[in-house]
């Protein structure tokens, strides 16, 4: 199995929202990654996590929340989100991550995000 | 500062004939070099690295990529474009100034190919 499952595909929410994206990998890979991505731009890296650890927060707003609760599963809890949150969120993971990083990165469909 | 560059926004070829989309980059010491795929409404996709060894790098689909350290390039190519070769393009090196756990992946900002039939 090497496929990043993330749901639900598409998600429309209020300002006034909570929900959560769900990513799952069972390729016994210790990193993994939420990226957040604008139409023909490039991912803009949000967490990692390593060995469940959370290891980078590129200073993102509180209103996201990650959390993993185990090495498979990875999870994006939204609140009070913003319009200009809406966007593509792609989840990844890597054999390794951190010091090493030197392996291809498996990437979700994405989880295609409205804000309204 | 480290930085990844894809100097063309749109690159059109037609169909049959060879393809590149080029890739320079700046980072201290061993360059770790990635080239990702992304379809229309998809995720993205592996496509090769290089690390170490050979510099001429075969991946994906068909396509290779050229390290080049004097001119710090990493042109991804082709012999054959297909239609389906159609999607953004993104170069990515690895970073190279944080050594421990915050070692995250400096992306381009993508390339457009467009396949003519």
């Amino acid at each position: 199995d090497t496929e990043v499952t993330q749901t639900p595909k598409h998600l429309v929410m209020g300002m006034t929202n909570k929900k959560s994206l769900k990513c799952e990998q069972h390729m016994g890979h210790r990193a993994m990654y939420w990226y957040k991505q604008k139409a023909k731009k490039p991912p803009e890296l949000m967490f990692v996590y390593s060995y469940e650890k959370l290891s980078i927060n590129e200073s993102v707003p509180s209103r996201f929340s990650p959390e993993c609760p185990n090495s498979s599963l990875l999870n994006l809890h939204l609140h009070a989100l913003q319009p200009e949150d809406s966007a593509l969120y792609l989840c990844a993971s890597t054999l390794t991550g951190g010091p090493l990083l030197n392996t291809e990165a498996f990437f979700g469909q994405g989880t295609r995000l409205t804000v309204v | 500062a480290q930085s990844v560059a894809q100097p063309e926004d749109q690159v059109n070829v037609a169909e049959g004939n060879p393809l590149t989309v080029k890739c320079t980059y700046s980072v201290s010491g061993n360059p770790y070099l990635f080239w990702y795929v992304q379809y229309p409404n998809r995720g993205l996709q592996f496509l090769l690295k290089y690390i170490t060894g050979d510099n001429l790098v075969k991946g994906s689909y068909g396509f290779e990529a050229e390290f080049n350290k004097s001119q710090t390039s990493f042109h991804l190519k082709k012999p054959s474009a297909l239609v389906s070769d159609s999607a953004l393009y993104f170069c990515a090196v690895r970073d190279e100034l944080n050594a421990g756990n915050n070692r995250k992946l400096i992306w381009g900002l993508g390339t457009s190919l467009a396949v003519n039939p």
